[in-house]
């Protein structure tokens, strides 16, 4: 079954612990991004990677770190330095590294729960 | 700095009405928007965008550079219309790289 996996779906954290939520992507697509949505505010862009080995913040990156040392995973990981971690996090990728005329996929998500 | 507002929260129409979700853009360059969809228990997808000129699922938008607007319309909306409804703009960042930024979205609902 092709397309972009995200797991954990729900994962609860002790606060002051990083945790890392994966997604992975069997589409072959160049670019890959992290969004993170919160009721009412939308999808904001965490960080994007458009070619392995490469990332770039977006606009949210504070307290996140991700890698791409593979083309089909782009891990996340959610640091203690995140001031408000709880949120549903998305994963989604792109065939281009052009996001103009490209189209996103998305992952299912996945919900962080800080206690 | 790229924007995108959605106006409306929440919007509900009756079955068969015609149907309108606001979006309006701020962006100095060349604009690409784009308006997603998210349906109850099912993935965000790409529903349509503005260089495709195109109508899916009786839904249309057109882009507006003058007012900086790119409003979904449909003229008879279904139940299964409802959703929420993300507006999206393409465009590059202070740094050069390109990046897509969503407004808060609408929720959508068709009453029977």
């Amino acid at each position: 079954d092709g397309g972009i996996t995200q797991s954990p779906k729900y994962l609860f954290r002790k606060e002051g612990q990083n945790v890392t939520l994966s997604c992975e992507q069997n589409l072959n697509h160049d670019a890959m991004y992290w969004y993170r949505q919160d009721p009412g505010q939308g999808l904001r862009l965490i960080y994007y990677s458009q070619i392995v080995n490469d990332f770039q913040k977006g606009d949210i990156a504070e307290g996140y770190s991700v890698s791409r040392e593979k083309k089909e995973s782009f891990p996340l990981t959610v640091t203690s330095a995140q001031k408000n971690p709880t949120a549903f996090y998305l994963c989604a990728s792109s065939l281009v590294r052009s996001i103009r005329g490209g189209e996103l996929f998305f992952g299912e998500g996945s919900r962080l729960t800080v206690l | 700095a790229q924007r995108v507002t959605q106006p409306e929260k929440l919007l509900s129409v009756f079955k068969g009405a015609p149907v309108e979700l606001k979006c309006n853009y701020s962006y100095s360059g060349s604009p690409e928007l784009f308006w997603y969809v998210q349906y109850s228990r099912q993935r965000l997808q790409l529903l349509l965008r503005h260089i495709s000129r195109e109508s899916i699922k009786g839904f249309t938008a057109d882009l507006n550079k003058g007012e900086t607007s790119f409003h979904l319309k449909k003229p008879f909306a279904q139940e299964e219309d409802s959703a929420m409804y993300y507006c999206a703009l393409a465009g590059l960042s202070q740094g050069g790289s390109e990046k897509l930024v969503f407004g808060k979205g609408t929720k959508l609902t068709v009453n029977p």
